[in-house]
């Protein structure tokens, strides 16, 4: 089985700090996404990659940013971590175009 | 990426009765794929359907996708205390670097 693992469950960060969520995939996946999930707003789509440093923004981009260096890694990066940002975050990856998406367990991230 | 629209957003029925929510766009779909995610998980991809008109069985769960492209449902036959979840359907993407969207999910609760 495909895995995808978040290298935090759970994360609390003061406001204004840099935070980086780490996201590995270990089946040689093409596409990489990072959502965010809110209560009563579902799954948001917040950037995606479907190539090494290739990067592309979804419809909530601001105020985060991604690499990925290697195939296998996506990382998220808050510059400066506000409470507003304060959510559940989800990693998915993707064999390819429509194969389907397998996530990681989240990390449930508290900004104070 | 392709909008959908997800009905209903909640459903509480008693164990045994039947359950199905609804996924509808405006365009035509290339295909759909349906997920679950457990409370406190992570969705979980459930199946794809691709074809006009296409029908599948998992168990006592069904899916389909109409004739025209633009819906599709999820149907669970007596349901159980186990299908408790929410569900979602998310439209396929026309390309690799097209947006993945999700509909915004219909939460299931089973009274036993």
């Amino acid at each position: 089985d495909v895995k995808v693992t978040q290298s935090s469950r759970y994360l609390v960060k003061r406001t204004g700090e840099k935070v980086f969520l780490e996201c590995v995939q270990d089946m040689d996946h093409e596409n990489m996404f990072w959502y965010r999930q809110d209560p009563g707003l579902g799954l948001r789509l917040i950037y995606f990659s479907y190539d090494v440093k290739m990067k592309e923004k979804g419809d909530i981009p601001e105020g985060y940013s991604v690499s990925r260096e290697k195939k296998e890694r996506f990382s998220l990066i808050l510059e400066s971590a506000s409470t507003n940002q304060t959510s559940m975050y989800l990693c998915a990856s993707e064999k390819g175009l429509n194969y389907g998406y397998t996530f990681g367990s989240g990390t449930r991230l508290t900004v104070v | 990426g392709q909008q959908v629209m997800q009905i209903p957003q909640y459903q509480h029925v008693q164990e045994g009765e039947d359950f199905t929510t609804y996924c509808n766009s405006s365009t035509t779909l290339s295909n759909i794929q349906w997920y679950k995610q457990r409370p406190g998980g992570h969705p979980v991809f459930l199946i794809q359907l691709v074809k006009s008109g296409e029908v599948k069985k998992q168990k006592r769960l069904t899916f389909q996708f109409g004739e025209a492209k633009k819906n599709s449902s999820l149907h669970i036959t007596a349901t159980q205390t186990t299908d408790v979840g929410t569900y979602f359907c998310a439209p396929g993407r026309n390309t690799n670097a097209g947006k993945s969207t999700f509909g915004d999910g219909t939460t299931l609760t089973v009274k036993p």
